[in-house]
């Protein structure tokens, strides 16, 4: 079976820096795309990162932008995002999520199939 | 800072067919990217529910269905039940955007 097991949340103060990893197993880690995806308490979902397969490209949404940098260890079946210069707006529930992709028409449209249980990150003083 | 636009809530008796609609815009849904859509029951992470518009992976019950039409597209459970209560979130990509993009979320109440 597919698990994502996210790790690294807690309690950090404006300015700081924290590091969280997501564990995958049950398939090829190395042939899927992986994402981060945020969910603030109470509010809605949104996609922050994503790194392909060989780790050679990354985006990210510009909210976070020259302050998170995903990366991945195919060696070890596992996806990081360090996140520098938190701010309280960054308060969530991170989620690492698999990606793959439906196409038809001749258009590819990446959708999230596994999702991991998310770990909370809480910037405050 | 959603770009898929989704009613706050619906709410339906058990038994009842509700719907809920994902409206979009000529960079996303209009594109002709597609509409995938999760289930996410309370203090748990999402799940997939429907991909590809209108395919359920496997495990998810039937009576779960999508559509897309236009820049739209619809999440329609047949029989509600009261494990359906939960929030339900539209998913495509945004072409203007380079990103993948998120409803505004749906609650679902069983009454």
């Amino acid at each position: 079976d597919v698990q994502l097991v996210g790790s690294g949340g807690g309690l950090v103060q404006p300015g700081g820096s924290l590091r969280l990893s997501c564990a995958a197993s049950g398939f090829t880690f190395s042939d899927y795309e992986m994402n981060w995806v945020r969910q603030a308490p109470g509010k809605g979902l949104e996609w922050i990162s994503n790194i392909s397969t060989t780790g050679s490209t990354a985006y990210h949404v510009e909210s976070v932008k020259g302050r998170f940098t995903i990366s991945r260890d195919n060696a070890k079946s596992s996806v990081y995002l360090q996140m520098n210069s938190l701010r309280a707006e960054d308060t969530a529930f991170y989620y690492c999520a698999r990606v793959s992709r439906y196409c038809s028409g001749g258009t590819c449209t990446p959708y999230f199939d596994y999702w991991g249980q998310g770990t909370l990150v809480t910037v405050s003083s | 800072q959603s770009v898929l636009t989704q009613p706050p809530s619906v709410s339906g008796v058990p038994g009842q067919r509700v719907t809920i609609s994902c409206t979009g815009n000529s960079s996303n849904i209009g594109a002709g990217y597609d509409v995938h859509w999760s289930q996410q029951l309370p203090g748990t992470a999402p799940k997939l529910l429907i991909y590809g518009n209108t395919n359920r992976p496997s495990g998810v019950p039937v009576r779960f269905s999508g559509s897309k039409s236009g820049t739209s597209a619809s999440l329609a459970i047949t029989g509600l039940q009261a494990e359906d209560e939960s929030d339900y979130y539209c998913q495509s990509y945004d072409s203007g955007l380079s990103a993948y993009v998120f409803g505004t979320g749906t609650k679902v109440s069983v009454l």
